[in-house]
């Protein structure tokens, strides 16, 4: 079965901290893996996604990921958090940029200070 | 560039009416657009996918007589939600396929319905 898995209900880290969120993913051919991060009452925002190459991705507000096949992830990272990243974080994947996408069921994330 | 909007942003009615949510593409043309639903607190579920000018396709378990959608341009996609009760209130978010050589698609700020 075609899945996204976010192992992390929640998490808080210090402002300043490093951070990185989980995904794992289940998936019958090629995935197309996204990460959205969404404020509360607010749309989707996307972060980066990864369609092949350079399997380390960089994206918008300093948060990267890497692409690892073997281990079917596509962990979210960035340096040093900062409060205004409080947020829900969506792992997505699917068969192209242009089909539905599947979803993990996010991590909420809380900076602390 | 690569806008998609939705309205309203939010809306209250009584149960058995009807609502509709209107999702627009506001510089792109986009043939498919996907309606999800999102329970508080719970991740992002297809509901359906929405094709200009045919017949959208439901997933399973999804009312297609209760979720009317309406793909009637190429910029506007429409939801509606038919005799709603309380169970259907939700975060709706659209998001629309640019296929202008981009092949990704963009997320409406979503719809948030309560159904009194």
């Amino acid at each position: 079965a075609q899945s996204v898995t976010q192992p992390d209900i929640h998490i808080t880290v210090s402002e300043g901290a490093s951070l990185e969120l989980r995904c794992n993913y289940s998936y019958g051919a090629t995935p197309y893996l996204f990460w959205y991060v969404q404020s509360p009452g607010q749309g989707l925002q996307l972060l980066l996604k990864y369609f092949s190459g350079d399997t380390l991705v960089q994206g918008i507000k300093g948060f990267e990921a890497e692409f690892k096949r073997s281990q079917s992830s596509f962990n979210l990272r960035k340096p040093s958090v900062h409060w205004s990243d409080a947020a829900e974080y969506f792992c997505a994947v699917g068969a192209s940029g242009g089909t539905a996408l599947i979803f993990g069921k996010g991590t909420t994330l809380s900076v602390s200070s | 560039g690569a806008v998609v909007s939705q309205h309203p942003s939010w809306v209250i009615c009584k149960s058995g009416t009807s609502v509709k949510i209107e999702c627009r593409s506001l510089d792109f043309q986009a043939t498919t657009m996907f309606w999800y639903r999102q329970f508080p607190k719970q991740s992002l579920m297809l509901m359906a996918t929405s094709n200009e000018g045919s017949k959208a396709t439901y997933e399973q378990g999804v009312e297609k007589d209760k979720f009317l959608i309406n793909h009637a341009s190429l910029t506007l996609s429409t939801l509606t939600v038919t005799s709603a009760h309380p169970e259907d209130s939700s975060f709706y978010i659209c998001s629309a396929l640019h296929q202008g050589g981009i092949n990704e698609q963009f997320f409406g700020p979503g719809t948030r319905l309560t159904v009194l």
